[in-house]
């Protein structure tokens, strides 16, 4: 898999307020996926961009990807405390799906 | 319910001593992983099964061996643990998806204590 640094490592919002992470890379990437991870859970897939400056939506969650394909970002409107846990967004590399997952983003919603 | 099951799901062991996780999916997926969760890490591959038959180290393959068994299960052992080893850990598997993403599907996770 490829490497991407992703920031901040740590967010803490009041409900209502937004959130956003971001993953940046120093080379062009093939793709990048999106998983969410709830405390004392697992790592559940969100979404995965492949073209240049795609922007996919799901409900109140927006996912870019850079013009260049080097970075990414995950935007979240109005928190809420069900979006509480760590957002990872490992690059690809290989056909058959082997993924390099940094440290993530550990998001705390505060009600 | 289609998934990655993992067990067991807790274990408590004495440095020095050995014990296997298993895994096992049943999404006729051909590639499978075992990754390492510790805080502030994130996720660390130790093996993966590109398909039945092959094995290939990851990040941190030291202290572990694994076994494609068939293509549903892979296991992973530990042969002496140490405290260094106590950690959570995934076992997944990939496989393409309809909008042709080769998506990971993790199985519920292994807590691990080394004492």
């Amino acid at each position: 898999g490829q490497q991407v640094m992703q920031i901040p490592q740590y967010q803490h919002v009041q409900e209502g307020e937004d959130f956003t992470t971001y993953c940046n890379s120093s080379t062009t990437l093939s793709n990048i996926q999106w998983y969410k991870q709830r405390p004392g859970g697992h790592p559940v897939f969100l979404i995965q961009l492949v073209k240049s400056g795609e922007v996919k939506k799901q409900k109140r969650l927006t996912f870019q990807f850079g013009e260049a394909k080097k970075n990414s970002s995950l935007h979240i409107t109005a928190t809420q405390t069900t979006d509480v846990g760590t957002y990872f967004c490992p690059a690809g590399g290989t056909s058959y799906g082997k993924l390099t997952f940094g440290q993530g983003t550990i998001l705390t919603v505060h009600p | 319910n289609a998934g990655v099951t993992q067990t067991p799901k807790f274990q408590v062991l004495k440095t020095g001593q050995s014990m296997t996780l298993q895994c096992a999916q049943d999404m006729n997926h051909n590639s499978m992983y075992w990754y390492r969760q510790d805080p502030g890490m994130g996720l660390r591959l130790i093996y993966y099964s590109a398909s039945e038959g092959t094995t290939d180290k990851g990040e941190v393959p030291n202290g572990y061996n694994v076994s494609r068994l068939n293509k549903r299960e892979f296991s992973l052992r530990l042969e002496s643990a140490a405290p260094s080893q106590t950690s959570v850990y995934f076992c997944a598997s990939s496989g393409l998806q309809v909008s042709g993403a080769n998506v990971l599907t993790f199985g519920a996770g292994s807590r691990l204590t080394v004492l």
